[in-house]
């Protein structure tokens, strides 16, 4: 089945670590983006990326990083930078980028980050 | 800076009632609104997606409304079953392709 896969579920991390959250999708979709959910709050955009090589800051980018190198993944870096990590992080996919508006958001099942 | 509201936060009714969720945005200006379901610790499911030429748009029980002029979207949910229980959640796309999410609205549907 497609889809989008994120790993892992759950992360624990102690304070000064960098950690990085995996997202692969098999849905042959151009466009992918990271989201941030926190309690009470509607989601941030992270870093979007359009293409292969490419990607762009979203609203809350400071602490972190991403890549895109291959088509089906868009890994996202947590870094040491990032003074409060704490929070659910959401994975979606899209044929078309930010500049495609009809194109719906497919969203994989989350990755829950606990900073100790 | 496009604002979007959902009222209220959380809502808890009886089996097989009919309800209604609000969604408001400060913008009237959009190409697009969507509403989700997210589920406990997952992820969101796309439920509609509504076009700013379009007034409603129909999914089996679900029924989502859009009146631009007044910045405000309605999910309504027909004969509630306890399996709709969830977080709803709606996002307006702008003009300039900006996506910009409610923090939801908590529903949980009693047996």
């Amino acid at each position: 089945d497609g889809g989008i896969t994120q790993s892992p579920k759950y992360l624990f991390r102690k304070e000064g670590q960098n950690v990085t959250l995996s997202c692969e999708q098999n849905l042959n979709h151009d466009a992918m983006y990271w989201y941030r959910q926190d309690p009470g709050q509607g989601l941030r955009l992270i870093y979007y990326s359009q293409i292969v090589n490419d990607f762009q800051k979203g609203d809350i980018a400071e602490g972190y990083s991403v890549s895109r190198e291959k088509k089906e993944s868009f890994p996202l870096t947590v870094t040491s930078a990032q003074k409060n990590p704490t929070a659910f992080y959401l994975c979606a996919s899209s044929f078309g980028g930010q500049l495609s508006g009809a194109n719906v958001l497919t969203f994989g099942a989350g990755s829950r980050l606990t900073v100790l | 800076k496009q604002e979007v509201t959902q009222i209220p936060a959380a809502l808890s009714v009886p089996e097989g009632e009919n309800l209604v969720l609000n969604c408001s945005f400060t913008d009237s200006a959009i190409y697009n609104l969507q509403w989700f379901r997210q589920d406990p610790g997952k992820g969101l499911t796309s439920l509609l997606l509504i076009q700013s030429s379009q007034r409603e748009q129909t999914s089996g029980r679900l029924n989502a409304s859009l009146d631009k002029s007044s910045g405000r979207s309605t999910l309504y949910i027909a004969a509630s079953q306890p399996g709709d229980s969830a977080t709803y959640l709606c996002a307006v796309r702008a003009r300039n392709n900006d996506m910009r999410f409610g923090a939801g609205t908590r529903l949980t549907v009693k047996p």
